[in-house]
């Protein structure tokens, strides 16, 4: 199985941040990756696929990049609506595996 | 708008089958790849298995000799069967389909909690 790894777990910011979150995987998946955001209570919403393409929707902060095994989603400009936690997940072959999570808080 | 939505019971008790079903609206499920997801509570998520419409699988190894995923074509629905659960199978159960999109999940059920506990 390809382990996925995501730093840091949680992160405190503020309205109008800048957030980065790093993902690894245990090896290279080329650009099958996909970022999720997850409010309590609620099934995770797609946001990036591909690495870096945006779903259909989801607001322009939201990006991400990378390939091989080193990706990233950065939120350019922190809203209060984007106080989550996100995930990634590979989809390079099977089993499907997600990361661990990244919880965005309120600073 | 597709829409998915998880049915079956809440409460399994230990060493028995918990079964779900997933019914799909606004779209035929007679095209892409259909899944099965959890989350045990205050965790992160759990790949279970997936099928496609003409019914070949894929399952989690982890999971692979209790799982079965099958479709009903007639009536847009898939199901998921998870056999002798403990415990451990505690859990919201997803269901999910895979897009067009770089293999991703592009929509989701809500979600439905299964407690398995006698």
């Amino acid at each position: 199985d390809i382990q996925m790894t995501q730093s840091p777990s949680s992160v405190s910011a503020s309205v109008g941040d800048r957030v980065t979150i790093t993902c690894r995987a245990s090896q290279g998946i080329s650009s099958w990756l996909a970022w999720y955001q997850q409010k309590p209570g609620k099934a995770p919403k797609l946001l990036i696929y591909a690495a870096s393409s945006l779903q259909s929707g989801v607001p322009s902060r939201f990006s991400g990049s990378g390939s091989g095994t080193d990706f990233t989603l950065t939120i350019s400009s922190l809203q209060p609506e984007d106080f989550a936690t996100y995930y990634c997940q590979q989809a390079n072959s099977f089993p499907r595996t997600f990361g661990p999570g990244t919880k965005v808080d309120i600073k | 708008q597709v829409q998915l939505q998880e049915s079956g019971p809440g409460l399994v008790k230990p060493s028995e089958t918990l079964s779900l079903t997933c019914t799909v609206s606004g779209g035929s499920i007679s095209s892409y790849y259909w899944s099965w997801i959890r989350q045990p509570p205050g965790k992160g998520l759990e790949w279970i298995g997936c099928i496609f419409h003409s019914g070949s699988t894929n399952y989690n190894p982890s999971l692979k000799s209790r799982v079965t995923i099958s479709v009903d074509t007639s009536k847009n629905q898939f199901s998921l069967r998870l056999s002798s659960v403990t415990a451990a199978d505690t859990a919201v159960y997803y269901c999910a389909r895979q897009g067009e999109g770089g293999r991703s999940y592009d929509y989701w059920g809500q979600g439905t909690l299964v407690t398995v506990s006698s």
